[in-house]
């Protein structure tokens, strides 16, 4: 099955720095690659989707870069503000219902 | 308001006790999902309904039932054969189709006592 990897774990930035977390997954036909933002206590918020035919895709402070042949794709989110404070996953699909989640990153942004 | 509901917030079980954990949507998604949170590590997949009355199993279905009923409705039982029931269960649910996303309820963090 697939495996998604995601680094780093947690990440420290300054109040207007960009902050990057990675994602790299196994499975050359996953197809869909959305990014979620979980604040404490509360289920995960869709912040971000891309899919495969596309290799880039921003909204506002937020993109998602996704590099097919190297099977990674990545969270940027730049001039970062104390409530992008949360903790943050990937996901990978190949289709159907099956997602496969990495482990997450706790992003804090320090006023 | 359209979205997805989880009761309760939190939930207690006793040694030995099954409890039911809630989700409903208003969405009209054909797919209903449940996910299992533990610290540090990813969400797993339970069990997932893709349409009424029909149901798969996903990564970690031993110790947990669930039905599919109504289309807006998918309660998850933790039975007192799940011996590690402590974490925080998420449902989502989508649009049927061939990769759509999956969007989550507020959680139910079960406790045992």
């Amino acid at each position: 099955g697939e495996n998604v990897e995601q680094h780093p774990s947690t990440l420290s930035v300054q109040e207007g720095d960009s902050a990057v977390i990675k994602c790299t997954y196994s499975d050359s036909a996953s197809n869909y690659f959305p990014w979620y933002k979980q604040e404490l206590g509360k289920g995960p918020q869709l912040i971000i989707d891309i899919r495969s035919n596309v290799g880039e895709k921003k909204d506002q402070r937020i993109a998602v870069t996704l590099n097919k042949t190297a099977k990674h794709f990545s969270l940027h989110i730049t001039e970062t503000q104390p409530e992008d404070s949360a903790v943050y996953f990937c996901a990978a699909s190949m289709g159907g219902n099956q997602f496969y989640f990495g482990t997450g990153t706790s992003l804090t942004v320090i006023p | 308001d359209g979205g997805i509901t989880q009761s309760p917030k939190y939930l207690f079980r006793k040694e030995g006790q099954n409890v039911t954990l809630s989700c409903e949507q208003n969405l009209n998604h054909d797919a209903m999902y449940w996910y299992r949170q533990d610290p540090g590590q990813g969400l797993r997949l339970i069990y997932y309904s893709q349409i009424v009355n029909d149901f798969q199993k996903g990564d970690i279905a031993e110790g947990y039932s669930v039905s599919r009923e109504k289309k807006e409705s998918f309660p998850l039982t933790v039975t007192s054969a799940q011996k590690n029931p402590t974490a925080f269960y998420l449902c989502a649910s989508s649009i049927q189709g061939v990769t759509e996303t999956q969007y989550f309820g507020p959680g139910t963090r079960l406790l045992v006592l």
